[in-house]
């Protein structure tokens, strides 16, 4: 079965600084490795995704993440956050390939962007 | 613009009344899937759909059911509500996993469900 850590419930950033957002997964073969972002009262809306590749992976908003084999992780990271930026973020993955699965997601990540 | 529209964004109910959670996308989409969001527990699977009449259980379908008699609809149905199925309740689609799609999912705005 496949699961997604995600060791942060909560990651602190200055307006302006980098920031990044743990994750790490386990899945049988290849993975499919997504990201998505929640603001307040909202339904999720989908960032980026990693399916083969170049492992650096680049999404909506200014947002990059870094797919890591050896690791098993796959970070999201942006180089200068924004107080726009505060929300929670979730992790996803799913066996790569064909077939009927879903995606498993991790516990979420809640950011906050001081000004 | 795509679209996953939950019918109802809030809901108050009392224990042992039957509920209904609607869903439909205007995507074509073959799967559709229902979560649960809790604090602290992340998204978790309860039922998906691969096709119209069918269905499979995820992580947590025990007290809830499904139906799809359309391709756009999938309805979640909780046969007696509890207060432990107090929670947000999350609709989503995405085309068949393989090429080109890599399964995506386009989720609905949630429906926050209180059971008292």
């Amino acid at each position: 079965a496949q699961s997604v850590a995600q060791p942060e419930d909560q990651v602190n950033v200055a307006e302006g600084n980098p920031l990044t957002v743990k994750c790490t997964y386990s899945v049988s073969g290849n993975p499919y490795l997504f990201w998505y972002v929640q603001y307040p009262n909202r339904g999720l809306q989908f960032l980026l995704k990693y399916i083969t590749g170049d492992n650096l992976v680049k999404g909506s908003y200014g947002f990059e993440a870094e797919f890591n084999k050896s690791q098993t992780s796959f970070h999201l990271k942006k180089p200068s956050a924004l107080v726009s930026d505060s929300a929670l973020y979730f992790c996803a993955v799913s066996p790569g390939g064909t077939g009927r699965r879903a995606l498993t997601f991790g516990s979420g990540t809640r950011l906050q962007v001081q000004p | 613009d795509v679209k996953v529209t939950q019918s109802s964004r809030y809901l108050v109910k009392r224990t042992g009344e039957k509920v209904f959670l609607e869903c439909v996308q205007d995507m074509d989409h073959e799967n559709m899937f229902w979560y649960r969001q809790d604090p602290g527990l992340g998204l978790r699977l309860i039922y998906f759909s691969y096709d119209v009449k069918m269905k499979e259980k995820g992580d947590i379908p025990e007290g809830y059911s499904v139906s799809r008699e359309k391709k756009e609809r999938f309805s979640l149905i909780l046969e007696s509500a509890s207060t432990n199925q107090t929670s947000m309740y999350l609709c989503a689609s995405s085309s068949p996993m393989g090429p080109p799609s890599t399964g995506e999912l386009f989720f609905g705005e949630g429906s926050r469900l209180t059971v008292l």
